[in-house]
């Protein structure tokens, strides 16, 4: 495609569920990132996948988050056990590779814990 | 790490006024500067960088200048119209991490016309 892709644009799910989000980054980036940004905040750092390597998941808030690269392209963000304070706007931002270059945000999924 | 604070959190201008936001950052190491503007309901988008190279970078109404010694930068648009109106991000990479970038809190811009 074109940009990122994230998918479902929204999640509504019962507190206690778990969810999966999904991360279609631009072909041939090496670099993703998952991002964080809850009501009128600005974006929390959540894990970063880069190539074949281990990812950095310094910035995963608890046990619960946690998120897959396979292939070196599509992402998986998975929340177990959702609370209401994970309500958010989860964010995919893709690069060429983790250089200082632009990244390419997609449109976010907004995730709502009832 | 890297810590980047960005100022002022809301900032209402006249259409056709110019507008200031200005962020600081901790990690003298950075070389790499992007502002991104986020509008409702959309994820943030690129509209200017800049490297530790120069002082300077300017495209049509936006600029962007660092002070590299303060541990600065700002960004500048001028002429504003009620288009602008968004929430502008400023980061800079954590060369500890793969150079990720930290964001500051942001700023909410509203252009009145």
């Amino acid at each position: 495609g074109a940009g990122v892709s994230q998918s479902p644009s929204n999640k509504v799910t019962e507190k206690g569920k778990d969810v999966e989000l999904r991360c279609d980054p631009i072909s041939g980036h090496t670099a993703l990132y998952w991002y964080r940004q809850s009501l009128g905040q600005g974006l929390e750092f959540l894990i970063y996948f880069q190539g074949n390597s281990a990812p950095d998941k310094s910035g995963l808030p608890s046990d619960r988050f946690s998120a897959e690269r396979t292939g070196g392209s599509v992402s998986t963000l998975t929340i177990q056990r959702t609370q209401q304070e994970d309500s958010a706007v989860y964010l995919c931002a893709s690069r060429v590779h983790q250089m200082n270059t632009e990244a390419f945000f997609g449109q976010g999924t907004r995730l709502t814990v009832v | 790490g890297e810590n980047v604070e960005q100022h002022p959190s809301t900032l209402s201008v006249q259409e056709g006024d110019s507008a200031v936001i200005k962020c600081t950052y901790s990690d003298s190491a950075s070389n790499y500067f992007p502002w991104y503007k986020q509008e409702l309901g959309k994820g943030p988008q690129l509209i200017i960088d800049i490297r530790s190279n120069v002082g300077e970078k300017k495209d049509q109404r936006i600029a962007v200048t660092l002070n590299k010694t303060a541990k600065h930068f700002s960004l500048h648009i001028t002429e504003t119209q009620p288009e602008d109106s968004a929430v502008y991000f400023c980061a800079a990479p954590r060369e500890d991490a793969g150079n990720m970038l930290t964001f500051g809190g942001g700023t909410r811009l509203m252009v009145k016309p």
